[in-house]
């Protein structure tokens, strides 16, 4: 079955840039996603990658795509307090989504 | 993207009842699926409505337990039933639209 997996906690520096790490195991992923949860908050879409691509760039965010090892990243520019949140990897096969465990992401001034 | 609206937003309910979750969606959509997100968890899809058939459920899912209704293209509901303080979690229902699946705003159960 699918399996995602994802580091657990990333703290960072107000500025800096943030990469989470994100890896899979179904190699017919048709599309890669990455979602924000904010405390007390739903699932926000922030990007997806589709799985013939290995980058992807909207503003701040990037995407980068390993199809050989299925690793998948998440590099937030400029990172901002209010990208404090859990994100959360997740690849569709067939139909539904498999989701990793989210890494809590702790901007620090 | 789809607009989901989903309520109740929270309760707090008695073990041994059962509570009906809602999800209105703006536009027609084919499937609905609905997850559950346990405290400090991920989330993990408990069944895929679709209308006109009955729901498909995942492994550790069945129907007794969580009833499902799809009556048209834009609605869903979700029953947790017979409650247990193990069911608290956020509920979640989700639509696949335009590359990206949207969630509702979740339903954050607490079973006392």
């Amino acid at each position: 079955g699918e399996d995602v997996e994802q580091s657990l906690f990333l703290s960072v520096r107000e500025g800096d840039s943030s990469v989470i790490n994100c890896t899979y195991t179904d190699s017919s992923s048709t599309y890669l996603y990455w979602y924000k949860q904010e405390p007390g908050a739903g699932l926000q879409l922030l990007t997806y990658i589709f799985s013939n691509m290995d980058m992807k760039q909207d503003q701040r965010l990037t995407v980068l795509l390993n199809k050989k090892d299925k690793h998948l990243s998440l590099r937030i520019a400029d990172t901002q307090t209010g990208d404090s949140a859990i994100y959360f990897c997740a690849e569709r096969g067939d139909y539904k989504l498999s989701f990793g465990a989210g890494t809590t992401v702790t901007v620090r001034a | 993207s789809a607009v989901i609206s989903q309520k109740p937003s929270r309760d707090i309910c008695q073990r041994g009842t059962s509570l009906t979750i809602q999800c209105q969606v703006d536009s027609q959509v084919t499937m609905m699926f609905w997850y559950r997100q346990q405290p400090g968890q991920s989330l993990t899809l408990i069944a895929t409505a679709n209308q006109g058939s009955e729901a498909t459920y995942e492994s550790g899912f069945v129907i007794d337990k969580f009833p499902i209704s799809r009556p048209n293209l834009t609605f869903s509901t979700l029953t947790v039933s017979n409650m247990s303080p193990e069911d608290s979690s956020i509920y979640l229902c989700s639509v696949d639209r335009n590359y990206g699946y949207t969630f509702g705003s979740g339903t954050r159960l607490t079973v006392v």
